[in-house]
């Protein structure tokens, strides 16, 4: 089963544009991480945030969380060709234990 | 610092026989993961070990699956028979597995068809 809710499941953008995701989830978390995945590729992580947090950077990354209504944004500023991938939110309940995926959003940026 | 290894990266086999697929996590990384990826979807736990202890093996077919963790090291997922649904990618993860460390590491994942 699956906790996240990814909107929107796919998403093209020029390169340059800013790219928006959002995930939504059901329990109570203690962090909730954002995930890379090239095609026929592995995971690679982006940043975590904490239950506790509201807001994160890193480089052109920008994540919020609202724990009340239980959902979580990624913004990717000024995005580039490179970034065209599959991207996913993953919420931890237990701290370090089972991470739940979401069915992400296929993000397309055109040069 | 090398990352996670898992190997074979592709395996075709025919419904009924065997498979096994072998991940060696990042060095001093206690925690290891084996996910089932879908196609189109996002990653399911399938087990979950802290050193050699599978803590968290809810969500592993057992009649069908089994896994290892020998020396609390290098890891082995074995399916047995295979049936056609079990097409998917089966990837490893690792982490510290220590509290404020719950980044996991994530290998290339393995890919399986089954015909």
């Amino acid at each position: 089963s699956q906790q996240g809710e990814e909107d929107p499941q796919a998403l093209s953008i020029q390169e340059g544009e800013n790219a928006t995701m959002n995930c939504s989830y059901k329990t109570s978390i203690n962090n909730l991480q954002w995930y890379r995945q090239n095609s026929g590729r592995g995971l690679v992580h982006l940043i975590l945030i904490r239950s506790n947090e509201r807001e994160k950077h890193s480089g052109r990354l920008r994540v919020t969380l609202d724990t009340s209504k239980k959902s979580s944004s990624l913004l990717i500023t000024a995005s580039r060709a490179a970034d065209t991938a599959s991207y996913f939110c993953a919420t931890d309940r237990d701290q370090g234990g089972k991470l739940i995926f979401g069915q992400g959003t296929e993000l397309s940026v055109k040069p | 610092e090398a990352g996670v290894v898992q190997s074979p990266r592709y395996k075709i086999i025919e419904k009924k026989q065997p498979v096994a697929f072998w991940c060696n996590p990042i060095s001093g990384h206690n925690t290891l993961y084996w996910y089932l990826q879908n196609l189109g979807q996002g990653p399911e736990l399938l087990i979950r070990y802290e050193n050699e202890e599978a803590v968290d093996d809810s969500q592993l077919p057992k009649d069908r699956f089994s896994a290892e963790r020998l020396k609390g090291v290098d890891s082995t997922l074995k399916i047995q028979p295979a049936e056609l649904g079990d097409s998917a990618v089966y990837l490893c993860a690792s982490s510290l597995g220590l509290a404020g460390e719950e980044t996991q590491y994530f290998g290339p994942g393995t890919r399986l068809l089954v015909l």
